[in-house]
Formats: structure tokens, C-alpha cells, sequence
């Protein structure tokens, strides 16, 4: 079925330290994955998608690595910040589901000052 | 740059009373989408709109629910006659259709804050 899934509601980290936040996905014909941050109050904010045919892409700060091995994606956030705190969705698209992207449950990272 | 804006931020409304959510997408963006997010919850699909036609819908998107792009600027979520269970945050989203990439993001709005009473 659809289902996207995050093993950790929620992170808390040192500011300065690397974040990673971990997503298992069920569907192994998904070829298409986006990264959104949700602050409090607001819309979920694109960071960082990757194709299938990828396995790691780097923007700022930020890294998605990609194991369709064992369908797992994760990102990683380099030297977090206070404003990183927020709820971070990973969403899976395929043309199995259509016309949309199909989001998971979401994990809360908390950086502590 | 440029971004999706959802009005009314907050709408509080009367169970049984018909809601227009409205949205701007972003003004070259050919696929629309609506979302919602019970408090708390992850983010659900609830339709997609493409070539004046909705081209998937969930199993929330019953017969309460219509969308519609009124002009070429807008796009709407109505619910008929809402229900208490339909309290939560609807997102409007927009993307490009695919170019030579195959696949391109979504963008959200902030969303509205819907309240049924």
C-alpha cells in the first residue's frame, strides 16, 4: 500500500552538530523523493529532492542519500542551526500513485542552544 | 521568488455551512494540488487538477468536495457542507509540469487554518 514511514518522531541535537534524519519507504517502485521542512505555522518548504537513478545529492548544508537496497533515504543537515528546528517530511513519488506525492509521518528536530 | 499565497489564513465556520478555500499557484505552474494536515498528522493528498480537470483524488475527496480554477489565477477548494472532522490545515500546492527532468517539485502555500464549529 502507500506508505512512507519515519522510524524517529522526534531529534534533538546540539547546534554545531550534524543532523540525520531517517525515512523508510514501502514502495520500491518510488523513483522520485523530495525533502520538505515544516516550520511552525507554514507550508511544507522544498529543501532537497533526488531521483532514483542518484544515490547521494549535496545542497547547502544539506545531503540526501539514497539506499533502494533496503529503501531507506536520509538527510543529513551539517552544523545545525537554531533555525533548523521545524517537522521534516520526506515524500515519495511514483507513477504507481499517480499525479501526487505521497508524504511520511514527519520527525521533529529540535536544536538545542 | 515566487510563491503560492492561500486566503483566508483562518477560516472558522458552522458545521453544515459550505467553505471556499482559496489559491494562487505559482503563475507558470500547470499541475495544482490540494492537501491537508489534521493537527498533528502528516500531510494527506486530497486532489489533483491538471488541463481544467482533476486528474486524481483520494478517498477523502467525496462528493462535499470541488475544485475549481475560476480564472487564470486562481484555483478553490469547496467544501459543501462541512463536518466537524474536516477541522484541519489545507495546503495548496503547485508544480511544473515535466520538462526534461520527468519530475519536479511541489510548492506549498502557508495553508488556511480551517475550524468547523
Amino acid at each position: 500500500g502507500e506508505s512512507v514511514g519515519l522510524h524517529l518522531p522526534t531529534l534533538s541535537v546540539q547546534e554545531g552538530d550534524n543532523s540525520i534524519i531517517n525515512c523508510a519507504y514501502s514502495n520500491s517502485a518510488s523513483d522520485y523523493f523530495i525533502w520538505y521542512k515544516q516550520e511552525s505555522g507554514k507550508g511544507p518548504q522544498f529543501i532537497i529532492d533526488i531521483r532514483s537513478n542518484m544515490d547521494k545529492r549535496q545542497g547547502q548544508r544539506v545531503t540526501v542519500l539514497l539506499n533502494k537496497t533496503v529503501k531507506h533515504l536520509s538527510l543529513q543537515i551539517a552544523a545545525t542551526q537554531p533555525g533548523d528546528s521545524a517537522v521534516y517530511f520526506c515524500a515519495e513519488y511514483s507513477m504507481e500513485y499517480g499525479n501526487k506525492l505521497v508524504f511520511g509521518a514527519g520527525t521533529i528536530l529540535r536544536v538545542k542552544s | 521568488e515566487p510563491e503560492v499565497t492561500q486566503t483566508p489564513s483562518h477560516q472558522v465556520t458552522q458545521m453544515g455551512q459550505e467553505v471556499i478555500l482559496r489559491c494562487v499557484p505559482i503563475s507558470n505552474h500547470l499541475y495544482f494540488y490540494w492537501y491537508r494536515q489534521i493537527l498533528g498528522q502528516k500531510v494527506e493528498f486530497l486532489v489533483s487538477f491538471y488541463n481544467n480537470e482533476i486528474s486524481e483524488k483520494s478517498e477523502i475527496f467525496d462528493d462535499q468536495f470541488s475544485v475549481e480554477r475560476p480564472d487564470g489565477s486562481n484555483f478553490t477548494l469547496k467544501i459543501r457542507s462541512t463536518k466537524l472532522e474536516d477541522s484541519a490545515m489545507y495546503f495548496c500546492a503547485s508544480r511544473l509540469p515535466p520538462g526534461q527532468s520527468l519530475y519536479s517539485p511541489l510548492h506549498f502555500g502557508n495553508g488556511t487554518r480551517l475550524t468547523v464549529t
